[in-house]
């Protein structure tokens, strides 16, 4: 059993190019995040999914956009990459429903914007 | 608002006791967790409390205090593996998860 699997783990970017960041589970759940952490901060929302074809904003959606095609993936794109996007990049699931509230996250993905 | 205080390091020594204080203001509230970070990894779930009281679990224990907006995290007989990052996280009104930015604990030998 994987898990939440992330690809890739490291990246290095120029300002401007764009690329997508994969997120995959296999434990059927519902919820799928987005998060950034950055240091000295505590982790960031970027968007999130309830459900197969359902995204929403979270807390720093901006620069980014998502998709939820199937119920296993989240998928993060960066369509014009900022230095200021540099930052771990790390997406978690969970089951729906209120008592369900532990997340169950991937590795992380780095991500260097020069 | 939305706000999660806890202190940015401890320090304990191995085989002590420590207590890691967070404090949190939301406009709603459904739950609060603890999870640990290792340098360079995800987080990992060690706790939930949602009702007022104590929540033991090993070496581990969460207490939690609604009317004040308290909770705790109390790790006993430290082991130098505990050295890490600890996050304290809100549920709001809307199920979203509040993170605070952490406590990491040195642990000395």
């Amino acid at each position: 059993n994987a898990g939440v699997t992330q690809t890739p783990k490291f990246r290095v970017l120029k300002t401007g190019q764009s690329m997508t960041l994969l997120c995959a589970q296999d434990m059927n759940h519902e919820y799928m995040y987005w998060y950034r952490q950055d240091p000295g901060m505590g982790l960031r929302l970027i968007h999130y999914s309830v459900g197969e074809g359902t995204t929403a904003k979270g807390e720093v959606p901006d620069g980014y956009n998502v998709s939820r095609l199937k119920k296993q993936n989240f998928l993060l794109g960066l369509e014009s990459a900022a230095p200021s996007q540099t930052s771990v990049y790390f997406c978690a699931s969970r089951q729906a429903g209120q008592d369900a509230g532990e997340l169950f996250f991937g590795e992380g993905s780095r991500l260097t914007v020069l | 608002g939305q706000n999660i205080d806890q202190p940015t390091e401890m320090t304990a020594t191995e085989g002590a006791i420590v207590q890691i204080n967070c404090t949190y203001q939301t406009s709603g509230f459904n739950g609060l967790f603890w999870y640990q970070q290792h340098a360079g990894e995800a987080p990992t779930f060690l706790s939930y409390n949602v009702l007022d009281g104590l929540e033991e679990k090993g070496r581990f224990s969460s207490f939690l205090s609604r009317s004040k907006g308290y909770s705790y995290l109390l790790l006993k007989e430290l082991q130098m593996k505990d050295s890490a990052s600890y996050l304290c996280v809100d549920m709001d009104s809307n199920y979203q998860l509040i993170w605070g930015a952490g406590t990491k604990l040195i642990i000395k030998p």
